[in-house]
């Protein structure tokens, strides 16, 4: 089947500083991948849709500056959470749809731990 | 705004019992249905994935049933085993690829 890896898998920054998480698509080409965020005891919510060559449309209340998202291939999607705060550390995950939009494979996941 | 309700919170079974897990949502339209396994500190693990024209799927000793027009799905576990325990997600997906979680049922399997 379809594996959509992320790198790292975890990461421990200082408050302040910008944190890039990769999400690759290792045997097929995604045209759009998802980032979605799990606070600790919360379940997982969308966070913005990623699309190759174009900008990347956030949900309701996602910063869009401070969550930065690049698209540049169809193999590969990065998030970057600039100017990482504490309230930033959370669980990060994507997934790609492959080969329609009703399947979806999901990444391991990135922990992130804003100290 | 699609909506997804997972009953009971948590669960706690002996070993050896079937039980059932209960998934609703708002918008019965909805591409597919999935379920996800989630160790703490973890990642998802895929467990199954009916899409909507079908009514259910089977891998091993779990069963999930999908009921678009009641809002409904049921992960079913049968002789639960300790390793089974793990906090289980369902996610309704739309036709654009987009998945709304439910927050998801912790259950213990106690030896």
């Amino acid at each position: 089947g379809a594996v959509v890896s992320q790198h790292p898998s975890w990461v421990i920054c200082k408050s302040g500083t910008s944190v890039k998480i990769e999400c690759r698509s290792l045997d097929f080409q995604a045209t759009t991948m998802f980032w979605y965020r799990q606070f600790p005891k919360q379940s997982l919510m969308l966070m913005a849709t990623s699309n190759e060559g174009s900008k990347a449309t956030y949900e309701q209340g996602v910063e869009k500056d401070k969550f930065l998202i690049n698209h540049a291939s169809l193999t590969l999607s990065t998030l970057t959470v600039t100017s990482a705060h504490p309230e930033d550390s959370s669980f990060y995950i994507c997934s790609a749809t492959y080969p329609t939009p009703d399947t979806q494979y999901f990444g391991p996941g990135t922990r992130l731990t804003v100290l | 705004k699609q909506e997804v309700t997972q009953i009971p919170a948590a669960l706690s079974v002996p070993e050896g019992e079937n039980l059932v897990l209960n998934c609703s949502f708002t918008d019965s339209a909805i591409y597919n249905l999935q379920w996800f396994r989630q160790d703490p500190g973890k990642g998802l693990t895929s467990l199954l994935l009916i899409q909507s024209s079908q009514r259910e799927q089977t891998s091993g000793r779990l069963n999930a049933s999908l009921d678009k027009s009641s809002g409904r799905s049921t992960l079913y576990i049968a002789a639960s085993q300790p390793g089974d325990s793990a906090t289980y997600l369902c996610a309704a997906g739309t036709n654009a690829g987009k998945s709304t979680f439910g927050d998801g049922t912790t259950l213990t399997v106690k030896p």
